[in-house]
């Protein structure tokens, strides 16, 4: 079984702040994939980024970053100086490498405030 | 780039009444598409597979009896919601993984808000 953890509900932040959102999840396969998701208040999800297990090299895409470490099981994302329109509901989720079906956490809801 | 549809975007509808939701893959062609459920302020949780050709297979808990799923052609899938009750009231979203692609590629439709009175 699949399980994804977002601890935080909520987070609030002032504009140009990081705001750095906690993912830790748990699987048996040895193989998987990992990603965030952003839903804005429209409903529509939009992807963010997408890592494989087997790759632990963090990057950085415009403001976006993440923190993948496989010890700790953990998926953390950041979003550098954040912005109004980063205000939205952010997924972290999880599938099996060669299934596409998606296990989601319960959601962080950012807020950034002007 | 990949898109998919969800029809209607809205429904209201009275308790007791089925309705019928479509998910299409415009400019590819989809053997599988997901359905997915989200309740206001909650997670999104898979209810179905759709598999073209085939029965759907669904989740654990999840009555395949009044949410019909049906894959007709490798760009349509549709999910009836039957004899509708206030608790099935819900946003819908399907998802469509592009054949041939890698897994990640995967296209989510703008979703379909229920709304059973």
């Amino acid at each position: 079984a699949q399980k994804v953890t977002q601890a935080q509900t909520e987070i609030s932040v002032v504009e140009k702040e990081d705001v750095t959102l906690d993912c830790v999840y748990e699987t048996r396969d040895t193989t998987y994939y990992l990603f965030w998701y952003k839903q804005p208040p429209s409903g529509e999800l939009v992807f963010l980024i997408r890592r494989n297990s087997f790759d632990e090299q963090n990057e950085i895409s415009g403001r976006y970053s993440w923190n993948f470490q496989k010890s700790t099981s953990s998926f953390n994302f950041t979003i550098t100086a954040s912005q109004v329109v980063d205000s939205a509901v952010y997924f972290c989720a999880l599938s099996g490498f060669n299934d596409y079906k998606l296990s989601f956490g319960a959601g962080t809801t950012v807020t950034v405030r002007a | 780039g990949a898109v998919v549809s969800q029809h209607p975007s809205w429904v209201i509808c009275k308790s007791g009444t089925s309705v019928k939701i479509e998910c299409r893959s415009l400019d590819f062609q989809a053997t599988t598409m997901f359905w997915y459920r989200q309740f206001p302020k909650q997670s999104l949780m898979l209810m179905a597979t759709s598999n073209e050709g085939s029965k759907a297979t669904y989740e654990q808990g999840v009555e395949k009896d009044k949410f019909l799923i049906n894959h007709a052609s490798l760009t349509l899938s549709t999910l009836t919601v039957t004899s509708a009750h206030p608790e099935d009231s819900s946003f819908y979203i399907c998802s469509a993984p592009a054949s041939g692609r890698a897994p990640e590629t995967q296209y989510f439709g703008p979703g379909t808000r229920l709304l059973v009175l």
